[in-house]
């Protein structure tokens, strides 16, 4: 089955500064790869999401890569605040199937 | 983006007692829930996948019969956990399948935090 790895698992920095996070996937069928953020007692949120058709996308301040060669997708936030600091999760998704694999979070500090 | 719902936010029973968690998609209409679990600092499990109107399908290691799932409409799904026990105390979560437009999107809900004592 589908692997998903995520580095780094936590990532401090100071507001301003930028941040970015790195998955890799295994399996060469995932077409749909989606970022969720989680703050602390909720639930996922997503936030951007790439499809296997485009190599980036951009959102405001956040942006997601995506090298289908190399099987690696990452997610960048440019000027970081501090309610940005959340856990980052990025999800690969097989074409024909709906149920993703997630990576094992990273967790975004950004101090002020 | 669209809204999940879950209900109640967080609860607290006494071990072997049994507990609803309600999943609700708010806009949109969802075929598929999802329900998983999430210990401290880690990332989402999996338990199982729930189709209205059919039998859930669970993940390995999943007991079924003391995690009851139930999709009775297109916008609501219920987790049961039956005779609870400390070790099932967790944050619970659900997703709801949004396949409208054919754009295929996972949206969660908050989360439910259990606690058995």
């Amino acid at each position: 089955g589908e692997n998903v790895e995520q580095h780094p698992s936590t990532l401090s920095v100071q507001e301003g500064d930028s941040a970015v996070i790195k998955c890799t996937y295994s399996d060469s069928a995932s077409n749909y790869f989606p970022w969720y953020k989680q703050e602390l007692g909720k639930g996922p949120q997503l936030i951007i999401d790439i499809r296997s058709n485009v190599g980036e996308k951009k959102d405001q301040r956040i942006a997601v890569t995506l090298n289908k060669t190399a099987k690696h997708f990452s997610l960048h936030i440019t000027e970081t605040q501090p309610e940005d600091s959340a856990v980052y999760f990025c999800a690969a998704r097989k074409g024909g199937s709906y149920i993703p694999t997630f990576g094992r979070g990273t967790s975004l500090i950004v101090h002020p | 983006g669209a809204v999940v719902s879950q209900h109640p936010s967080r609860v607290i029973c006494k071990s072997g007692t049994s507990v609803k968690i309600e999943c609700r998609s708010l806009d949109f209409q969802a075929t598929t829930m999802f329900w998983y679990r999430q210990f401290p600092k880690q990332s989402l499990m999996l338990m199982a996948t729930s189709n209205e109107g059919s039998k859930a399908t669970y993940e390995q290691g999943v007991e079924k019969d003391k995690f009851l799932i139930n999709h009775a409409s297109l916008t609501l799904s219920t987790l049961t956990v039956t005779s609870a026990h400390p070790e099932d105390s967790s944050f619970y979560i659900c997703s709801a399948r949004d396949s409208s437009g054919g754009k295929e999107t996972q949206y969660f809900g908050p989360g439910t935090r259990l606690l058995v004592l």
